[in-house]
């Protein structure tokens, strides 16, 4: 089967950093997507990684290893806008996204 | 830019009636999809439509059914609706085919009684 592992909730402190992990088992590959969902709002693009390594973009980076079926996002500088949930999905052989269940992340003060 | 508009925001429907969930984009994406959204699952794939005219099953199509008249509409339609099609619903669309970011509409949510 299909599987997307994220943790459910995660707490961090503004102006840290916080690493939010993804490991998946999928039928194919064709890339792996990360979007941030604000409570009651639509999901929205975050990163894209299909080879291995570091994608950075501001205060947000993604990593991916395929060999380890594993990504992580990573957010430096945390600000409170940033509680949210954060989605990981896997592009799969039909080029469908298979999503996990989202991490909450809760910034506290 | 509107992107892609979804209605009703919010409706609360009686076991056993139908409705449609409208989605309008205004991106000229060909691909267009369907997902329910409930708590501690990921979004899960309905129904999608690579381009106009052509549609297929997701991984919980049951109950529910679509069409793509046209390049912009994609009504999702629940013939008899059950409490267990409690959900949020998201419309997206993409590009194409392949591996493209996609965008989503504001959600529908649904009460089933």
């Amino acid at each position: 089967g299909q599987n997307i592992d994220q943790p459910t909730e995660m707490t961090a402190t503004e102006g840290a950093i916080v690493q939010i992990n993804c490991t998946y088992q999928t039928s194919g590959f064709n890339g792996l997507f990360w979007y941030q969902q604000h409570a009651g709002e639509a999901p929205t693009f975050l990163s894209y990684n299909v080879l291995d390594g570091l994608e950075e973009k501001g205060r947000f980076s993604s990593f991916l290893s395929r060999s380890k079926g594993y990504s992580y996002l990573l957010l430096k500088e945390l600000q409170m806008k940033d509680s949210a949930s954060y989605l990981c999905a896997v592009s799969d052989s039909n080029y469908q996204l298979i999503w996990g269940a989202g991490t909450k992340l809760i910034i506290k003060p | 830019t509107a992107g892609i508009t979804q209605a009703p925001t919010s409706q609360i429907l009686a076991a056993g009636r139908s409705m449609t969930l409208r989605c309008t984009q205004d991106m000229r994406h060909n691909a267009m999809y369907w997902y329910r959204q409930d708590l501690g699952l990921g979004l899960r794939l309905i129904h999608y439509s690579n381009t106009a005219g052509t549609t297929g099953k997701g991984e919980v199509p049951d109950g529910y059914s679509v069409s793509r008249a046209n390049t912009d509409d994609f009504p999702l339609t629940l013939a008899s609706a059950v409490p267990s099609q409690t959900s949020v619903y998201f419309c997206a669309s993409s590009e194409g085919e392949g591996v493209s970011e996609q965008f989503f509409g504001p959600g529908t949510r649904l009460t089933v009684l």
